[in-house]
C-alpha cells in the first residue's frame, strides 16, 4: 500500500487476554518505530527495528510487552495479560534509514480499550 | 523517555494570528522534527531541521533551532481554523540509535 497500515483500527479486550497488533510499514522502509499514546498524552516510545533486529527495546513497559518483525515487512506487537493501564492508542511508523536523518510516516494506529 | 518537552501545552488564538510553540530537548541531536496530529490519530510529519541549520521555512511554517540553548520554536503565520491540532517535537538524538524521541505536544486551538 500507499502508507503504514496498522490492524486492527480498534480493538476491545478483557482484562488478562492477550492482543496481537500489526504494522504493515511502506515498503523499503528499514526503520519501524511503535508508540503508544495515552489520552491527551504524548507519545511513549516503545520499541525500534532496523530491518528486523531491535537494537533499542528500551520502552517496553514490562515483559509482558514484546514485538518481531518479518526482514524489512511486517511487525507485531504483543502484549500478553492485558491490564487496564495498557488502554490507549498504539502508533507504528516507519522511515527510510539515510545518515542525515529523514521523516517518520505514521498508521493511524490501533485504540486498544482492555475492560 | 521524552526528550522534548513543548511549550506551552496549550494555545489558543483567533484566526489569522500567529502561532508560536516552543521545545526544549537534553541531548545532542542529528536532527529535530516537529509532527502534527488530528483527532489523537496518525502523526504527519511538518518539517525537519538538521543540527547545523538554524531556520527553515515552509509555506506558512518557520522552524527555528538553537542548538547552544537546546530548543527549537515552530511558528505559524496567519493561522486557519483547519491549523486546530496537537504538534509534537521530536529528536533524533547524535549518540545510538536512530530513534525519534517525542514531546508531550502543544495542543493548538485556532478559533474562527
Amino acid at each position: 500500500g500507499a502508507g503504514v497500515s496498522q490492524s486492527p483500527s480498534n480493538k476491545v479486550t478483557e482484562k488478562g487476554k492477550d492482543v496481537e497488533l500489526r504494522c504493515d510499514p511502506i515498503s523499503g522502509h528499514t526503520a519501524l518505530y511503535w508508540y503508544r499514546q495515552r489520552l491527551g498524552q504524548g507519545l511513549e516510545f516503545l520499541i525500534y527495528f532496523q530491518g528486523n533486529s531491535a537494537p533499542d527495546k528500551s520502552g517496553l513497559p514490562s515483559d509482558r510487552f514484546s514485538a518481531e518483525r518479518t526482514g524489512e515487512s511486517v511487525s507485531t506487537l504483543t502484549i500478553q495479560r492485558t491490564q487496564q493501564e495498557d488502554s490507549a492508542v498504539y502508533l507504528c511508523a516507519s522511515s527510510p534509514w539515510r545518515r542525515v536523518g529523514t521523516e517518520a510516516f505514521f498508521g493511524q494506529g490501533t485504540r486498544l480499550t482492555v475492560v | 523517555s521524552q526528550q522534548g518537552e513543548e511549550d506551552p501545552q496549550a494555545l489558543s488564538i483567533q484566526e489569522g494570528e500567529n502561532a508560536t510553540m516552543n521545545c526544549s530537548y537534553k541531548t545532542s541531536i542529528n536532527n529535530l522534527q516537529w509532527y502534527r496530529q488530528n483527532s489523537g490519530r496518525g502523526l504527519v510529519h511538518l518539517i525537519l531541521i538538521r543540527s547545523n541549520e538554524r531556520e527553515k521555512h515552509s509555506g506558512r511554517l518557520r522552524v527555528t533551532l538553537d542548538t547552544s540553548k537546546k530548543s527549537s520554536s515552530l511558528l505559524i503565520t496567519a493561522s486557519r481554523a483547519a491549523d486546530t491540532a496537537s504538534y509534537f517535537c521530536a529528536t533524533e538524538e547524535s549518540s545510538g540509535y536512530s530513534t525519534l524521541t517525542f514531546g508531550k505536544g502543544t495542543m493548538l486551538l485556532v478559533s474562527p
